[in-house]
């Protein structure tokens, strides 16, 4: 099993330009996280999924959006980069079943630079 | 006042020694007590969980809550340059994880 994978590893860009971070887990789990884990602040929740077709907000959703069509996918989304969301971020998942332990697996992380 | 507070430190200590990692928190809520281990520009691996208040032993490692002080403690017996990573530590009150700023922990051959 890979386990949890992101894509791209890293990535520049300019201010308002857009992409999208792709996470991938061949765990059949049913939760999905997207971190962002910045200098001094920790990691910050900022969308996640319970299931296939559903998300919901985190602690700092705002300029982000998320998209799980796929069990297996978890798509994090910049319409419009900002400075402020160069960060590094971690997609987690989490299988059915382990709460309220909350075991979540995380991905190696996305470096973004926005400039 | 964030929900949970950790010293970010570096914690520097010689191969061999006891470390003891520590987060307060602020939210009683709180029932469910996690620790994430994270190496360098790797992403972060749960390392231990308690649920409320008391010891947990796996290993070199133990895990403690005080729920009446809203503090919980990592200690690591005999510790290795192996453990050299940041430590996280995450809290949750049957919903989603908060996390605590993560402590830098340098250990020296």
């Amino acid at each position: 099993n890979a386990g949890v994978t992101q894509t791209p590893k890293f990535r520049v860009l300019k201010t308002g330009q857009s992409m999208t971070l792709l996470c991938a887990q061949d765990m059949n789990h049913e939760y999905m996280y997207w971190y962002r884990q910045d200098p001094g602040m920790g990691l910050r929740l900022i969308h996640y999924s319970v299931g296939e077709g559903t998300t919901a907000k985190g602690e700092v959703p705002d300029g982000y959006n998320v998209s799980r069509l796929k069990k297996q996918n978890f798509l994090l989304g910049l319409e419009s980069a900002a400075p402020s969301q160069t960060s590094v971020y971690f997609c987690a998942s989490e299988p059915l079943g382990t709460r309220p332990t909350d075991t979540q697996y995380f991905g190696p992380g996305t470096r973004l630079t926005v400039l | 006042q964030k929900e949970v507070e950790q010293d970010p430190g570096p914690l520097s200590v010689p191969e061999g020694a006891i470390v003891s990692l520590n987060c307060t928190y602020s939210n009683s809520a709180f029932q469910y007590f996690m620790w994430y281990r994270q190496y360098s520009r790797k992403g972060p691996e749960l390392l231990m969980y308690t649920y409320s208040s008391g010891n947990k032993e796996d290993g070199r490692f133990t895990a403690q809550v005080d729920k009446s002080s809203k503090y919980i403690s990592l200690f690591i017996r005999d510790s290795q340059p192996s453990d050299s990573a940041t430590y996280l530590c995450a809290m949750s009150a049957r919903s989603t994880l908060t996390f605590g700023k993560g402590t830098m922990l340098l250990v020296s051959p």
